[in-house]
């Protein structure tokens, strides 16, 4: 079936590094896609979204890139902090408002 | 901003008791959404509804049942619990786009 999965469960990142959140995609129809961060206990945040017409997308301190050609998407956090501690869930549209999303990633930040 | 509540945090009941979760959302949203999140296995939809009295299953409602009585309002409703509906139950709202926003989640614990 069709799926939206993410590369890696975990990530560990040192505080002010990047952090990139990858994402791969096998609908190839889907024209709509989602980043959201879930905090320890909170239900997700949206962050940040891209239309399929679009290559990249800009947020504050975050970009989402959008590669069609191999259904990959991610998300790019800039000098991140501990508050960006979370998990990272991208999720795409399968059409009648409904979106599908993957497993997760865990971001830990180290001080 | 978009609110979305939840009627209980935690919950913990017994197998066979009948369960509510409530759910409202106070942006005159047309679209509600069920979801669990287990472990793993990312969110996956239970039911949705596009409009009053109108809902639709997902991808896992067996086991559960939905009311949408008013816009703001969306209930998910366990018959009679099981051990392996123990969970985090998130409910999400959307007007006509596909950007969903959730609620705080409820983590419920049959015993």
């Amino acid at each position: 079936g069709e799926s939206v999965g993410l590369h890696l469960p975990t990530l560990s990142v040192q505080e002010g590094d990047n952090s990139i959140i990858n994402c791969a995609y096998s609908n190839s129809a889907s024209d709509y896609f989602i980043w959201y961060k879930q905090e320890s206990g909170k239900g997700p945040q949206f962050i940040i979204d891209i239309r399929s017409n679009m290559d990249k997308r800009q947020g504050q301190r975050v970009t989402v890139l959008l590669n069609k050609t191999v259904k990959h998407l991610s998300l790019q956090i800039a000098a991140t902090q501990p508050g960006d501690s979370a998990v990272y869930f991208c999720a795409e549209n399968k059409g009648d408002y409904k979106l599908s999303f993957g497993a997760g990633t865990t971001v830990t930040v180290r001080a | 901003d978009v609110k979305v509540t939840q009627s209980s945090r935690y919950l913990v009941k017994r197998t066979g008791e009948k369960v509510f979760l409530e759910c409202v959302q106070d942006m005159d949203h047309e679209n509600m959404f069920w979801y669990r999140q287990d472990p793993g296995l990312g969110l996956r939809l239970i039911y949705f509804s596009y409009d009053v009295k109108m809902k639709e299953k997902g991808d896992i409602p067996e086991g559960y049942s939905v009311s949408r009585e008013k816009k703001e309002r969306f209930s998910l409703i366990l018959e009679s619990a099981s051990t392996n509906q123990t969970s985090m139950y998130l409910c999400a709202s959307s007007s006509q786009t596909d950007t969903q926003y959730f609620g705080p989640g409820t983590r419920l614990t049959v015993l």
